[in-house]
């Protein structure tokens, strides 16, 4: 079946401008996590959903971030006002529930580079 | 807070030996996942293996198994019969009950050799 997919896989933009990154889960799963890879580092939690609870923002690292779920499926990652250290990959998951026992697939990832 | 800590920025090994990735983790916790990803050129993250922290056998998929001490925490990957696409960055991740979340450390680049 179809994965975890993301888009764009590639995107360049200006010091300023708000940025939108999409993520279309699994089917069927119902978390759904970001994970965000800055050069030659490991992963960092960024937020979760898991189905109509409230999610989990406690890793996004400024006000300019944002995430939302739509009708429980695709996501929509925004960062406002892009600064220089936000180029990184952007890495979406999903899972059948939030919980170590399911595990996290995870899509292949957006990079994004702020000029 | 829980850590996990890769200490091996990069390995590398010949075709068809084996080799061993290190982790260690920091929790408090009694009942916790710990996993082994891996992550190719591509970005695809791809989930190598699982251990269950009440489990007391360690986990094995095929080449892949795992060396599990709960009361040093620490949790080795060995790699055996090495093959050149198993040549990608491993990341040791953790699960606890802090929420959906998995704590990764900061990656091991492995290459394989011909």
């Amino acid at each position: 079946g179809a994965g975890v997919s993301q888009s764009p896989s590639n995107k360049v933009t200006e010091k300023g401008k708000d940025v939108e990154l999409r993520c279309d889960p699994i089917s069927g799963h119902t978390a759904l996590y970001w994970y965000r890879q800055s050069l030659g580092q490991g992963l960092e939690f960024l937020i979760y959903f898991q189905g109509n609870s409230a999610p989990d923002k406690s890793g996004l690292p400024s006000d300019r971030f944002s995430a939302e779920r739509t009708g429980g499926s695709v996501s929509t990652l925004t960062i406002q006002r892009t600064q220089q250290e936000d180029s990184a990959v952007y890495l979406c998951a999903s899972s059948l529930m939030a919980g170590g026992m399911y595990e996290q697939y995870f899509g292949p990832g957006t990079r994004l580079t702020v000029t | 807070a829980q850590t996990v800590t890769q200490s091996q920025p990069e390995m590398s090994v010949q075709e068809a030996e084996t080799v061993t990735l290190s982790c260690t983790y920091d929790t408090s916790e009694n009942n916790y996942y710990l996993f082994w990803y891996k992550q190719p050129p591509s970005r695809q993250m791809i989930l190598v293996i699982r251990q269950e922290a009440y489990k007391q056998q360690n986990a094995t998929e095929n080449r892949f198994s795992v060396n599990f001490q709960k009361a040093a925490k620490s949790f080795s990957l060995k790699i055996s019969d090495s093959q050149l696409g198993d040549t990608a960055m491993y990341f040791c991740a953790f699960w606890g009950n802090q929420g959906g979340k998995l704590i990764f450390g900061q990656g091991t680049e492995l290459s394989v050799k011909p």
